[in-house]
């Protein structure tokens, strides 16, 4: 257990559906990261949040929105799903004192149908 | 922006042999490199840093990577590989203040 959670580990929607993706971070890390992974793409950074607030933006779709809430966890809501939305989504969690330690939950794999 | 290559996206290998799994990456500031191993239906784990210091980092399962500044590679080494070694291995870069940016990925598959 790497002391990321996240929620649900497998999800499966048809096409047009809105899913939210739920993650947890370790505790006491303040940063979280959202990544995706596909057979195409590899692992692409999708946004990061610190403390509540949106710190830095990747290739994110429009379509796609995250929030950190007070306390700390994370929701990746991914809507209008398409067939090339099915990934792997990860989240990471990152300490003040260790910046560059990204701790990774162990993934959601969504499949659009 | 940084940007990080592997060279290669298989590489197998026979167990109790050496390995090589190369990363080059491009930056126009100094950075951070990692190595990341993710095993099947598990999410990525830390295998190595270099953050500064010495250029030759290694890791407790004998791993190990050299920086190389004027190269811009981090390859990643290991003497005798073991069948648990099969896995998906990583690099990434980042900066001081920017996001963490991997390469595409090499499976390594060890065979018996």
């Amino acid at each position: 257990d790497s002391g990321v959670t996240q929620t649900p580990k497998h999800l499966i929607t048809a096409t047009g559906q809105r899913v939210t993706l739920r993650c947890s971070p370790r505790s006491g890390d303040l940063s979280v990261y959202w990544y995706q992974q596909s057979l195409d793409q590899g692992l692409q950074f999708l946004i990061q949040y610190y403390n509540g607030e949106e710190r830095a933006k990747g290739n994110i779709l429009e379509r796609f929105s995250a929030q950190q809430f007070p306390d700390l966890h994370s929701e990746l809501n991914l809507s209008s799903l398409e067939l090339g939305d099915s990934a792997l989504y990860f989240c990471a969690s990152s300490s003040d004192r260790a910046t560059w330690s990204y701790t990774f939950g162990s993934g959601t794999r969504l499949t659009v149908v | 922006a940084q940007s990080v290559t592997q060279l290669d996206s298989q590489v197998p290998v026979f167990e109790e042999a050496p390995v090589e799994l190369r990363c080059n990456y491009s930056s126009s500031v100094s950075v951070y490199l990692f190595w990341y191993v993710q095993y099947p239906n598990q999410g990525l784990q830390l295998l190595l840093k270099y953050l500064s210091g010495s250029t030759l980092v290694e890791s407790i399962n004998g791993f190990e990577a050299e920086f190389n500044k004027s190269q811009t590679s981090f390859h990643l080494r290991k003497p005798s590989v073991h069948i648990s070694d099969t896995a998906e291995y990583f690099c990434a870069v980042r900066t001081s203040y920017g996001k963490l940016t991997f390469g595409q990925g090499t499976i390594l598959t060890v065979h018996p």
